[in-house]
This record gives structure tokens, sequence and C-alpha cells, in this order.
């Protein structure tokens, strides 16, 4: 099965400045999609940002990137420049491949706090 | 960007009854949609996953006969939680996967069962 593992239940970062979220998982496939959401208080699932695993680049999205470490396995997200607005739950997520329907394998999220 | 909405948005029902909640693609076809559970500041869990004109594959543990999933165009999937209990309180999500395999969610139910 693959794992996605969450270690931090809350973070906290003060405005305008830069904090990590870190995610790892599991997978004996070579090819897979990685994914950041954002869950506000509204419960409506939020992309952040994608990163295909063949692709060495990290990804980034404006505030947001990612550092992907491959061989680690590893998949943590950089937010610059916090906002009040960006406080919210942060799921790291797993695609599954096609032969399981592309579902998303889900980590237990990371509360983040954002302080004026 | 493409929506996906739910309904309804929020439900409370009395326990042994069963309860249909819709999961729509508004604005695109899904030929895969999934349904998920979130308990209160948990993860979402994957529960099934409905492809449009078959049956539904469930995740191990989940009762099939109790969660009725329905796929029956590809814009709706329907979720019908039968006889149900408190313990089947809950958030429930769907996501529908669109043709360039990325998924949008909806804006989830909440299911009260008294």
């Amino acid at each position: 099965a693959q794992t996605v593992t969450q270690s931090q239940p809350e973070m906290s970062v003060q405005e305008a400045e830069t904090v990590t979220l870190s995610c790892t998982y599991d997978t004996s496939e070579s090819d897979y999609y990685l994914f950041w959401y954002k869950q506000p208080p509204s419960r409506q699932m939020i992309l952040v940002i994608r990163q295909e695993a063949y692709k060495q680049q990290n990804a980034t999205e404006n505030r947001f990137s990612v550092n992907f470490q491959k061989a680690a396995k590893s998949f943590s997200l950089k937010i610059s420049d916090s906002q009040l607005g960006d406080a919210a739950m942060y799921f790291c997520a797993y695609r599954r491949p096609s032969n399981s329907g592309y579902a998303l394998n889900f980590g237990k999220g990371t509360s983040l706090l954002v302080t004026p | 960007g493409a929506v996906v909405s739910q309904h309804p948005s929020w439900v409370i029902c009395k326990s042994g009854t069963s309860v249909k909640i819709e999961c729509r693609s508004l604005d695109f076809q899904a030929t895969t949609m999934f349904w998920y559970r979130q308990f209160p500041k948990q993860s979402l869990m994957l529960m099934a996953t409905s492809n449009e004109g078959s049956k539904a594959t469930y995740e191990q543990g989940v009762e099939k006969d109790k969660f009725l999933i329905n796929h029956a165009s590809l814009t709706l999937s329907t979720l019908t939680v039968t006889s149900a209990h408190p313990e089947d309180s809950s958030f429930y999500i769907c996501s529908a996967r669109h043709v360039y395999n990325e998924q949008f969610f909806g804006p989830g139910t909440r299911l009260t069962v008294l």
C-alpha cells in the first residue's frame, strides 16, 4: 500500500515568515504524482501544488514551492511570505496508479496557524 | 476551472432511515468519481471508486451494502447511506476525475444521524 506520512500535526508561523511542512511517502512505483491540498474551515479541498515524480525540477506556484527528494521519498511544502489566509489544514497526497483508479491517499494533515 | 457540486450540503436524519447524497460535475464529464469520508480533525479516507456504468470498487472495510454508490451518468454519482446510525455521522466528500486525471473536489456533505 502506498502510505503518506505527515509527522507534524500542528505548525505555527508568523505573518510574512516562511514555513515548511513535511511529508514522506512509500511506494514501489517509479512514476507517480504527489499533491499538497489546503482545507480551510469551509472544508473545501483546494489544490495547492502538484509534482510529477519523473520531473526533477521542484514545482512552484507563487509563494508555494516543494522540495521533492525522490530517493528519500520526501515531499515537503514551503510557504513563503505567509499570509493570514494561509491558515488551514494541509494534506499531502499520493495519487494511486491507473490500475488503482487514480484515487488519492492522504496523509493525516498538518494544521497551520498563522499569527499576526 | 472545473466545478463539482454536492447536494445536500448538510443533512440530519433519524437512525434507521436512508440518506442520498449527490455529486455532480457541472462543466466536465467524469468517468470516475471518488467518495471520501472525513471525521472531525482527521484525514480523508477513500470509501470507494465509482466508474460510470459499472459497479463501484469499495475499499477494504467499507460495507458496500450500507454505502450504496451509483454512477449512472458521466456527470452524476450518488452515495446512499442505508439504515443510517449515529456512527455514520461524518463529512462526506466526493471528487471527480477530469480527462487529464486531475481530481476536483465537491464542497462536502455533513451528515448527522440522530
